[in-house]
């Protein structure tokens, strides 16, 4: 697609569900990142994939978060057991070159996430 | 742990002030980017800058990279309603991931 689409756009849930948000980079982009965004707050790094490297889990904050990504195309991050406080945006970006080579991040339009 | 401090954290002017927001760290960035986030969009990339010491220019917006490349800054002159937005910061260290800062909110009232 023309950008990177993430669904669903909107995810009520109840406390103590799972939830799976998906991630459609753009084609032949090779860095893939999610984010969480409380309201009105910056980005907080969960992880990162790079081509068929091992991706960097660093950022995420408990172990009821996993993310996966088949090759360079789609990604699910997957929250188990939700919480409240996991509500929030979350936003999933790719980049065609990795960072150090400066290359921009596009970003999708988020999945907003509220845990009831 | 790579943090970026951005400040003011809100902000809210005149339609045609100017007006300078900063983004610090204590480490040393290969590369500092800035975003603007505006209300249910994905952050949209402004600029990005690689040496130390350099100014860039970008219509009524100037951005500075710090000469140590541990710091930032965005001036906008004659600011409009139409730039409001969240304002961030993002920068790449040693590791691969672009770590944000949380952003300066920035309302321009006609």
């Amino acid at each position: 697609g023309a950008g990177v689409s993430q669904s669903p756009s909107n995810k009520v849930t109840e406390k103590g569900k799972d939830v799976e948000l998906r991630c459609d980079p753009i084609s032949g982009h090779t860095a893939l990142y999610w984010y969480r965004q409380r309201l009105g707050q910056g980005l907080e790094f969960l992880i990162y994939f790079q081509g068929n490297s091992a991706p960097d889990k660093s950022g995420l904050p408990s172990d009821r978060f996993s993310a996966e990504r088949t090759g360079e195309s789609v990604s699910t991050l997957t929250i188990q057991r939700t919480q409240q406080e996991d509500s929030a945006v979350y936003l999933c970006a790719s980049s065609l070159v990795r960072p150090l080579n400066t290359g921009e991040l596009f970003f999708g339009e988020g999945s907003r996430l509220t845990v009831l | 742990t790579q943090l970026l401090e951005q400040s003011p954290q809100f902000l809210s002017i005149q339609e045609g002030e100017n007006l300078t927001v900063y983004c610090n760290s204590s480490s040393v960035f290969s590369s500092l980017q800035w975003y603007r986030q505006e209300p249910g969009e994905g952050p949209v990339l402004l600029v990005t800058v690689v040496t130390g010491g350099e100014v860039k220019k970008l219509k009524r917006l100037t951005f500075q990279f710090g000469d140590a490349r541990k710091d930032s800054s965005l001036h906008i002159t004659a600011a409009q309603p139409g730039d409001t937005g969240l304002y961030l910061c993002a920068g790449v260290s040693g590791s691969e991931k672009l770590v944000f800062g949380k952003g300066t909110k920035l309302t321009v009232n006609p």
